[in-house]
């Protein structure tokens, strides 16, 4: 079945590290998103993309940065950890254009920041 | 931006009985409204939505019904079922090039 995969699915890093969070899909769409989730606070978009050339923040964008390789593929980057960006990160996908607005997520990757 | 709420955080039921969890919205041009369900360790996945030319729409056990005068829309589930124990988000968009603004979301705990 088509899915979408997170790598790694739980890290461990230290504070000041640069640590990168891949996703890859074979679903075939065009848009893919990186949203995190923090207890009580839901899910909070980072970065999004509509297509390979075509990268944009999200609400929580700071200390991030996203590099769409191909259209199946979205990265996540934290150029120098720090502890409160411990949390539970999804990567989503989505085909665009008004017949669906369905967003599929990926089984997310747990990342804790000492 | 739009602000999605959600209200309360947590909701407890007994095996059988309704639920029904309300979301507000904020901007009035928003035009879609989907519900995610995450269990457990698991991924959100969409359970239903709604578009704003529509009141209402059902699929079994579960509905959402839209008020776009008052902003905000709610999920209601019957008969539940243990299996219904999840998180709910809601959240909102206005529309196809546009992302989606989700609550903080809701435990649902059904009592066996």
């Amino acid at each position: 079945d088509a899915d979408v995969t997170q790598t790694p699915r739980n890290r461990i890093t230290k504070t000041g590290k640069r640590i990168m969070l891949e996703c890859s899909q074979t679903k075939g769409h065009d848009r893919m998103y990186w949203y995190r989730q923090d207890p009580g606070l839901g899910l909070r978009l980072i970065y999004y993309s509509f297509d390979v050339k075509d990268i944009n923040k999200g609400e929580i964008s700071d200390g991030y940065s996203v590099s769409r390789q191909a259209q199946a593929k979205f990265s996540l980057s934290l150029e120098s950890a720090i502890p409160n960006q411990t949390a539970l990160y999804f990567c989503a996908t989505g085909r665009g254009g008004r017949a669906s607005d369905e967003q599929f997520f990926g089984p997310g990757t747990r990342l804790t920041v000492l | 931006g739009e602000n999605v709420e959600q209200h309360p955080s947590t909701l407890s039921v007994q095996e059988g009985d309704s639920a029904v969890i309300k979301c507000t919205y904020s901007d009035s041009a928003s035009n879609y409204f989907p519900w995610y369900k995450q269990e457990l360790g698991k991924r959100p996945q969409l359970i239903i939505d709604i578009r704003s030319n529509v009141g209402e729409k059902k699929d079994q056990r579960i509905a959402v019904t839209l008020n776009k005068t008052a902003k905000h829309f709610s999920l209601h589930i019957t008969e539940t079922q243990p299996e219904d124990s999840a998180v709910y988000f809601c959240a909102a968009s206005t529309g196809a090039n546009s992302k989606l603004t989700f609550g903080k979301g809701i435990t649902l705990s059904v009592r066996p």
